[in-house]
């Protein structure tokens, strides 16, 4: 099956920085999406990205299919972005209609 | 609205027990899924329902039986669990696709088993 691979896999941040964090995909994709969990386990849709940028207050992602990656930036982080964020795609290979498959995450802190 | 709401929050429950998670949406998706995580895990597809019928079961242990009893509800029927089992359960659900156009899944807020 398609492999989704995330970088960092932690990162520290001060409150006011920015930091992109890395999906590497290992197939063609349909479906793109990033999430954030939130420390109560609830999964926060922040972009549907199977190609393209977009962009949604302070984050902001880009997805270059052809290349097989996509990015999401944060910008002026704030404490309240602190959490897991996770990338989850839906492979274009036969069979694979519906299944999201999630990288590992990234769980990023955001220190006041 | 984009809410997908999940019942109960938390759950404990002895391996005999039988109990049952419910998932509900109101978007209007006709495709729902289960997914389990376990602790600093990713979550994992277990089930998928397109149109209420069963369309992926992940190769998942019968002692957890999904129920898709109409296009809002989803249940999720677990009996005689192991410990193992312990982990959130999360629901999602999404417009019905095959071979495109493709959609986003939305999450509930998951369900919390403990399994003594």
């Amino acid at each position: 099956g398609i492999q989704v691979e995330q970088s960092p896999p932690d990162l520290i941040l001060q409150e006011g920085a920015n930091s992109t964090l890395r999906c590497n995909f290992s197939d063609s994709v349909n479906n793109l999406q990033w999430f954030h969990q939130n420390p109560w386990g609830q999964l926060i849709n922040l972009f549907y990205i199977p190609s393209g940028t977009k962009q949604n207050g302070r984050l902001s992602a880009t997805t270059v299919a052809t290349e097989r990656y996509s990015l999401l930036y944060i910008s002026s982080s704030q404490t309240t972005d602190s959490g897991v964020y996770f990338c989850a795609v839906e492979s274009s290979s036969g069979g694979s209609n519906y299944k999201l498959t999630f990288g590992k995450g990234t769980l990023l802190t955001v220190n006041p | 609205d984009t809410e997908v709401t999940q019942t109960p929050k938390h759950l404990v429950m002895g391996m005999t027990n039988k109990k049952s998670l419910k998932c509900e949406q109101h978007m209007g998706h006709r495709a729902m899924y289960w997914y389990k995580q376990k602790a600093k895990k990713p979550p994992e597809l277990m089930f998928v329902y397109s149109y209420e019928k069963l369309s992926i079961n992940e190769s998942v242990p019968s002692r957890f039986s999904p129920e898709c009893p109409n296009s809002s509800l989803l249940n999720l029927h677990l009996h005689a669990l192991q410990p193992e089992d312990s982990a959130l359960y999360l629901c999602a659900s999404s417009q019905a696709h095959i071979n495109g156009p493709y959609y986003e899944q939305y999450f509930g807020p998951g369900t919390r088993l403990t399994v003594t």
